[in-house]
């Protein structure tokens, strides 16, 4: 069975910081991880989605990687803000139920100014 | 931009009542997804469709049902509110059938049962 873990479960940093979330999964067979933002009490957003094929995706300040095979992705933030506080989560397609999605538990992130 | 929309941001309801929660795609996406989100148990899938008129059992699927009569509705039938009910309901779709699309979610509705 997938299992998704995100450690820590909670994160505080100085504004300015270059900082890495970390997102671990149990099976490699997966179409894809997907990493999201949730601001409280709202809906999730899209980040970055990495295919299996695919090592690394960057959008902005944001860089996502993806290692298959030790099961791990890394989410990447840049010179971070107060603005990123968030939750941030991770979610995997996995061969096994391609209709599934299976997510990670989060990290809270809170940058300090 | 895709464009998921749940009905309502905030619901309050009785217990006893059947409860509709509603929500709408605009993409087209084969797929449609309802979770709900409790602190510390993080997201569960409640029911997913594939496809108009098909449904699959989530992991929580007791007392709730769903419907889905067109391509771009989902809808999540409480059929007698409880207050264990009490939740963040999420929708969400994402397109093609081999899962290897990017998932978009609804802005969430907040549910309270008393």
């Amino acid at each position: 069975k997938q299992e998704v873990t995100q450690i820590p479960a909670a994160l505080s940093v100085p504004e300015g910081e270059n900082l890495v979330l970390n997102c671990s999964f149990t099976d490699s067979a997966i179409y894809n991880l997907q990493w999201f933002r949730q601001d409280p009490g709202k809906g999730l957003t899209s980040l970055l989605l990495i295919q299996s094929s695919q090592r690394e995706q960057t959008s902005g300040r944001l860089n996502a990687s993806l290692d298959k095979s030790s099961g791990r992705s890394t989410l990447y933030i840049a010179a971070s803000q107060p603005g990123d506080s968030a939750t941030y989560l991770c979610a995997v397609r996995p061969y096994s139920s391609a209709s599934k999605i299976i997510f990670g538990s989060g990290t809270r992130l809170s940058i300090r100014p | 931009d895709v464009k998921v929309t749940q009905s309502s941001r905030y619901l309050v309801k009785r217990t006893g009542e059947k409860v509709f929660l509603e929500c709408v795609q605009d993409m087209d996406h084969e797929n449609m997804f309802w979770y709900r989100q409790d602190p510390g148990l993080g997201l569960r899938l409640i029911y997913f469709s594939y496809d108009v008129k098909m449904k699959e059992k989530g992991d929580i699927p007791e007392g709730y049902s769903v419907s889905r009569e067109k391509k771009e509705r989902f809808s999540l039938i409480l059929e007698s509110a409880s207050t264990n009910q009490t939740s963040m309901y999420l929708c969400a779709t994402s397109g093609g059938w081999r899962g290897n699309t990017e998932a978009f979610f609804g802005q969430g509705t907040r549910l309270t049962v008393v």
